[in-house]
């Protein structure tokens, strides 16, 4: 039982590139998130999704875009990446909407 | 989502016990209070939660005074290993969003 893990761990991009964040989780959970830190400041929801085929904006989502064609995978991505998108991104999952969400270990990314 | 004041840093001797409040005096009644922590550089990790009584699981114990407006989270016998952020946050069951704030920086000195 792996719990959720992320895919890839580090990244460095250049402005306007994209790329594809890949979450997935083993536990069977309904509900996935996407959060992100930056420096000294708490994690910001992103987006979340509430089942296979749903996503739902979060407090931040401007600039990225998900999808969640498997019940176990949720895809987080950036179409065209800015250096204010430099951060380290979390995925989480739980079972229900008011379970306790379990974290993944996080994607550093840097765009230049 | 009631807001959380949590103060920003604290210190606590190991073996003893650590208090962390947490003030959310706009809190309404079908708000839980939820304690997270997250270690250095790692995915935050659930602790407690709770509604109206106080809650004991094998981690911490979660005491909410009877107006709601105040928690503290207490971590009987910290180790040098709980050294961490611990974030309180409060939400209503049905929305799904966890909103974090800056939470406190809990130091376990030897």
């Amino acid at each position: 039982n792996a719990g959720v893990t992320q895919t890839p761990k580090f990244r460095v991009l250049k402005t306007g590139q994209s790329m594809t964040l890949l979450c997935a989780q083993d536990m069977n959970h309904e509900y996935m998130y996407w959060y992100r830190q930056d420096p000294g400041m708490g994690l910001r929801l992103i987006h979340y999704s509430v089942g296979e085929g749903t996503t739902a904006k979060g407090e931040v989502p401007d600039g990225y875009n998900v999808s969640r064609l498997k019940k176990q995978n949720f895809l987080l991505g950036l179409e065209s990446a800015a250096p204010s998108q430099t951060s380290v991104y979390f995925c989480a999952s739980s079972k229900t909407g008011h379970n306790e969400q379990f974290f993944g270990p996080g994607t550093r990314l840097t765009v230049l | 989502d009631a807001k959380t004041t949590q103060p920003t840093s604290m210190d606590c001797a190991e073996g003893r016990a650590a208090n962390l409040p947490c003030n959310h005096s706009t809190i309404s009644g079908n708000e839980y209070v939820y304690w997270y922590r997250q270690i250095h550089s790692q995915g935050p990790q659930y602790i407690i939660h709770g509604l109206k009584n106080n809650e004991t699981n094998e981690m911490a114990s979660l005491i909410i005074t009877e107006d709601r407006k105040s928690s503290t989270l207490i971590l009987p016998h910290a180790t040098l290993r709980d050294t961490a952020v611990y974030y309180c946050i409060v939400r209503v069951d049905l929305l799904r969003k966890l909103v974090f704030g800056k939470g406190t920086k809990l130091t376990v000195n030897p």
